[in-house]
């Protein structure tokens, strides 16, 4: 069973600081997104990564699959990246189902 | 943007009643699946369906859960009887070679 651990659950920053939260995963897998769930509780996709990094604007997300572990940083950090950010990962085999981190909590004060 | 659309948004129902929850995916997408988030709980994974049957299913998934695609758009999630601890919010999802789409929810409530 792949369990998926998120740190920090909760993080407060002041706008304009670099954030990173990390994502850890315990067995293997073919992908991991990244995903960001706003007050109102939708849930968009920001990156899907099986290696490496992807950039787009001011979001990087890695993985390093050796480690089993991914980061996502937000660079010059706005008030309005204030969500939940998940990390979800898919297993080697199956339906290509998620299995969920817990989510952290990040906000971001003027 | 393609979108994935759920309706109702909210439901409140009472315990013991049906409830169809439904979803239309992006059209070319392949794979379809129901996942539920209670208040404060991590996303759990409910059913996938692909080529018009079920092809996998979590243990929270059981007989009082179904799942059809009626007419080759809608996809809908059907709870028989529900209970106060069905009460959360439920997403519909459809994938890509390029990743998820996520409906935006229907926030469910069993009173």
């Amino acid at each position: 069973k792949n369990e998926v651990e998120q740190s920090p659950q909760n993080l407060t920053a002041q706008e304009g600081e670099f954030i990173t939260i990390n994502c850890s995963y315990s067995v293997g897998i073919s992908a991991l997104h990244w995903l960001q769930q706003h007050p109102g509780g939708g849930i968009v996709s920001l990156f899907m990564l099986s290696s490496g990094k992807k950039k787009h604007g001011r979001l990087i997300a890695t993985i390093n699959i050796q480690e089993k572990h991914s980061s996502l940083h937000i660079t010059a950090s706005h008030p309005r990246d204030s969500a939940v950010y998940i990390c979800a990962v898919i297993g080697i085999q199956g339906a290509q189902k998620l299995v969920f981190g817990q989510g952290t909590r990040l906000t971001i004060n003027p | 943007e393609p979108e994935v659309t759920q309706t109702p948004s909210h439901q409140v129902t009472q315990m013991g009643q049906e409830v169809i929850l439904r979803c239309v995916p992006i059209s070319n997408h392949l794979y379809f699946y129901w996942y539920r988030q209670i208040l404060g709980q991590k996303v759990e994974f409910l059913v996938s369906f692909y080529n018009n049957e079920i092809s996998e299913k979590s243990e929270i998934f059981d007989d009082q859960f179904s799942v059809e695609r009626p007419d080759g758009s809608n996809f809908t999630l059907k709870i028989r009887s529900t209970k106060l601890e069905d009460s959360a919010m439920y997403f519909c999802a459809s994938t890509s070679l390029y990743g998820y789409t996520f409906g935006s929810g229907t926030r469910l409530t069993v009173v």
